[in-house]
């Protein structure tokens, strides 16, 4: 099975600043998605990308997806203390299956 | 809202021990999912389900069962606790989906936290 792989590991910014997460992953894809979670907790969806769409917006949320390079990135706009979290990508493998990412963790400084 | 709820928060148990993890949604999905949470390892698949009494192995199967009697619970056991199952345990349900163009989201349980001594 493939898996994601997350780029940064781990990443810190300011405040106000944004911040941008990419994943990579090997083979074809039904759909991406984008996962959070706050420490000690399950994970909450965020957002899904379909293969044929290539950018898609949920609030301050910007995920864009490159199949011909096999890349998604998640742009968290004017970012707050509270998107604190770790950030994970999923492929959807078949009908019934996601494959996971390794995750950012992304700390945001006040 | 989707309730995905899990039977421990944490969880101590001994090596050999039988262990139950239990895992109940309220939204009627089919689909339901056992994950196990490492660092740097990311999430992995146990093993799932996707009707009552029907069962599939995930990418890590080993060491561990699951029963799914009801609709509504899934639950995993590890017949013989051994300290390398210590990890963060991950329940998940989602809908049927309908193709490949619709792979619904899945919705989490807050995990439970199983340390083997």
């Amino acid at each position: 099975s493939q898996q994601g792989e997350e780029d940064p590991q781990a990443l810190s910014i300011q405040e106000g600043e944004n911040a941008t997460m990419n994943c990579s992953y090997k083979t074809s894809i039904n759909n991406l998605q984008w996962y959070r979670q706050n420490s000690g907790r399950g994970l909450v969806h965020l957002i899904l990308i379909r293969s044929n769409e290539r950018e898609k917006h949920s609030g301050r949320l910007r995920v864009t997806l490159d199949t011909s390079k096999k890349s998604s990135s998640l742009l968290i706009t004017a970012s707050r203390a509270a998107d604190t979290a770790s950030y994970f990508c999923a492929m959807s493998q078949g009908a019934q299956k996601l494959v996971f990412g390794q995750g950012t963790r992304l700390t945001i400084n006040p | 809202d989707v309730k995905v709820t899990q039977s421990s928060r944490y969880l101590v148990k001994r090596t050999g021990e039988k262990v139950f993890l239990e895992c109940v949604q309220d939204m009627d999905h089919e689909n339901m999912f056992w994950y196990r949470q490492d660092p740097g390892l990311g999430l992995r698949l146990i093993y799932f389900s996707y009707d009552v009494k029907m069962k599939e192995k995930g990418d890590i199967p080993e060491g561990y069962s699951v029963s799914r009697e009801k609709k509504e619970r899934f639950s995993l056991i590890l017949e013989s606790a051994s300290t390398n199952q210590t990890s963060m345990y991950l329940c998940a349900s989602r809908a049927r989906s309908l193709g490949n163009l619709a792979s619904y989201e899945q919705y989490f349980g807050p995990g439970t936290r199983l340390t083997v001594t």
